[in-house]
């Protein structure tokens, strides 16, 4: 079965580091998505992503975050400078369609010591 | 006031009860979805839903677009069902991005 392939799945860096998660969405999928979910809290949303363009951003996703789409196939979201209350839990997740079944990865879970 | 609210917060039940989780929105939906989120902190999509209701094996998922409502059905519950239980959210013309509820925490016992 197709999945979403995240990695790591722990990074631990220290304040003020550059931080590159990375995604492997579905390869037929056309909408890509990053979320966050800090401990005990629940996921918000960050950014989605269509036709190599950010299509919507949430007002967490300010001029630290970015997203790319480098090679086709990897969807990479970097934190230009870590703070420590960007530690959470970061999922990736992709659409075939809009409005159709989301698909997420396991999670990339990032410490900010 | 949050756009997707759930209830109950946290469930107990013992293995073979039927379980009933609860998701109310406030805002108009294209979709909505339910999933499931492990211990490890994966989640897994179980349903996606804009009208009516929809099964798949011990789980119904209901909606009712009217009262803006929907619910999680597990029959004859097991202790691998124990998870978060997660409603949510896609609105119109939002590229589907999803509003998530706080979740519902499931502990099924033997």
């Amino acid at each position: 079965e197709p999945e979403v392939t995240q990695t790591p799945s722990h990074q631990v860096t220290q304040m003020g580091q550059e931080v590159i998660l990375r995604c492997v969405p579905i390869s037929n999928h056309l909408y890509f998505y990053w979320y966050r979910q800090i401990l005990g809290q629940k996921v918000e949303f960050l950014v989605s992503f269509y036709n190599n363009e950010i299509s919507e951003k949430s007002e967490i996703f300010d001029d630290q975050f970015s997203v790319e789409r480098p090679d086709g196939s990897n969807f990479t979201l970097k934190i230009r400078s870590t703070k420590l209350e960007d530690s959470a839990m970061y999922f990736c997740a992709s659409n075939e369609r809009r409005n159709t079944e989301a698909f997420f990865g396991q999670g990339t879970r990032l410490t900010v010591v | 006031k949050n756009e997707v609210e759930q209830s109950p917060q946290n469930l107990t039940a013992q293995e073979g009860e039927f379980i009933t989780i609860n998701c109310s929105y406030s805002v108009g939906i294209s979709a909505l979805h339910w999933l499931q989120q492990h211990p490890g902190g994966g989640i897994v999509s179980l349903f996606m839903l804009s009208s009516g209701k929809k099964k798949h094996g011990r789980l119904i998922a209901t909606i009712n677009i009217q009262e803006k409502h929907s619910s999680l059905h597990i029959t004859a519950s097991h202790p691998r069902d124990s998870a978060v239980y997660i409603c949510a959210v896609a609105r119109p013309g939002t590229a589907s991005k999803l509003t998530f509820g706080t979740g519902t925490r499931l502990q099924v016992t033997l």
